[in-house]
């Protein structure tokens, strides 16, 4: 079974501009999550979808951050524009459900360096 | 406030010796607990994870955890540890009632010595 694919795995881009991250879920997962870890801290949760609707996206600074999930299947994470503390991997999980007794399979992540 | 603690940032320990993880809790009621490792350049993977009945809980790679709910506790241990588990180890809980959630703790990496 693949598992969670993310892309691109680096980037490094400069303040003010703007920047996407792609992830496609495992294959019938109904529920996606985007984190983001900033350095020596554990990940924290800027969204979760159900199928292509959000679920939650209460910490997602949505002045600068969006994400979208057409079609309930892959999903695109925005910032525009980056600032400096947006530096951090950005974690992309995908479960069959939205309840926590269900795993979390997570992708190797987007480490993202903004100058 | 809610809110997960792993006091130990960095732990070295001798290959074959055994290992033990804490994790503390702040929550009312009994959350859901789970234990994550994370190994460079990899995606978190599940280890183990508790929500009722038994406290001691088996998992993957012959790990095992222990909620004692007297401290709020959720603790992470291994009898003999390979050199393979040099890694980063998260505890998350998710709390009943708010926004469906997991919160993770800041982390305790894991240095295995030959």
């Amino acid at each position: 079974e693949a598992g969670v694919a993310q892309s691109p795995r680096y980037k490094i881009i400069e303040k003010r501009q703007s920047v996407a991250f792609w992830c496609n879920p495992i294959s019938g997962h109904a529920t996606l999550y985007w984190y983001q870890q900033i350095l020596g801290q554990g990940p924290k949760l800027l969204i979760q979808f159900q199928n292509n609707g959000v679920v939650d996206d209460s910490q997602l600074p949505k002045d600068r951050f969006s994400a979208e999930r057409l079609k309930g299947v892959d999903s695109t994470l925005k910032i525009q524009p980056a600032k400096l503390e947006d530096s951090a991997v950005y974690l992309c999980a995908s479960s069959i459900g939205g309840n926590y007794e269900e795993t979390q399979y997570f992708g190797p992540g987007t480490r993202l360096l903004v100058l | 406030a809610q809110s997960v603690t792993q006091p130990d940032i960095h732990i070295t320990v001798s290959e074959g010796a055994s290992l033990e993880l804490r994790c503390n809790y702040s929550y009312g009621a009994t959350p859901y607990l789970f234990w994550y490792v994370q190994s460079p350049g990899q995606g978190l993977q599940l280890l183990l994870k508790y929500f009722s009945g038994d406290t001691l809980v088996q998992g993957i790679k012959g790990f095992e955890a222990e909620f004692k709910r007297s401290q709020s506790s959720f603790n992470l241990r291994k009898p003999s540890v390979h050199w393979s588990d040099a890694a980063e180890y998260f505890c998350a809980v998710g709390f009943s009632g708010s926004a469906r959630q997991l919160t993770f703790g800041s982390g305790t990496q894991l240095t295995v010595l030959p």
